[in-house]
């Protein structure tokens, strides 16, 4: 299976920030990579999809780069509403596909 | 609009059986990839699976293949997720979710809202 990593595992922030998560793929991935956003108690909701694109309704604050084994989901503007773990997920492969481990951002 | 709706929190022994669903709406049942994540107390996302209810074609993340079935019923525009045997190990929260559009490889769109399995003697 292609294993997803994600950095940091948890991460402080402040309303207004700008903050970067990264994602690295075990191997080459092309552009299959999305990002999910999960409050407590809640189901993840997809942010973005195939590295770049906006998923409908997304706040355009989010946005995502990347191709090949390294990707990056950007938040320009930290709101409120953003803190939460965020997820990224490889569909090169099916099955499976794999989820990384998650990225905690809190409130500093 | 498209909703999945899943069924409730379940309390189960080791050894049970069990059988949670999804009921769709707002979109064709048939045309739409849907699948099974689980999430672990505290703990990331794990793929388990996904079924096209067009041909009834499955396919499992080889971790889960004969733990659990997946299955999808055209009528009642529904997935389900059964175990035959459970253990304390399959507790956690189960989430159906539907793919954002035909392309399986964009993502998961739509997602039910949980259906928490808690197994214990």
């Amino acid at each position: 299976d292609i294993q997803m990593t994600q950095s940091p595992s948890s991460l402080s922030a402040s309303i207004g920030d700008r903050v970067t998560i990264t994602c690295r793929a075990s191997q080459r991935i092309s552009t299959h990579l999305n990002w999910y956003q999960q409050k407590p108690g809640k189901a993840p909701k997809l942010l973005i999809y195939t590295a770049s694109n906006l998923q409908s309704g997304v706040p355009s604050r989010f946005s995502g780069s990347g191709s090949g084994t390294d990707f990056i989901l950007t938040i320009s503007s930290l709101q409120l509403e953003d803190f939460a773990t965020y997820y990224c997920q490889q569909t090169y492969t099916t099955p499976p596909t794999t989820f990384g481990q998650g990225t905690r951002l809190e409130i500093k | 609009e498209v909703q999945l709706v899943q069924s409730g929190a379940e309390v189960r022994k080791p050894g049970e059986s069990l059988k949670i669903s999804c009921k769709t709406s707002g979109y064709s049942f048939s045309d739409y990839w849907i699948g099974w994540v689980r999430q672990m107390p505290g703990r990331g996302l794990e793929w388990m699976g996904i079924i096209y209810p067009g041909d009834s074609e499955i396919r499992y993340n080889p971790s889960f293949q004969g733990q659990v079935t997946i299955s999808a019923d055209g009528f009642n525009s529904s997935t389900y997720l059964q175990w035959s045997s459970l253990k304390a190990s399959d507790s956690g929260m189960y989430y159906c979710a539907r793919h954002r559009s035909y392309d399986i490889l964009t993502g998961f769109g739509f997602w039910g809202q949980g259906t928490l399995v808690t197994v214990s003697s």
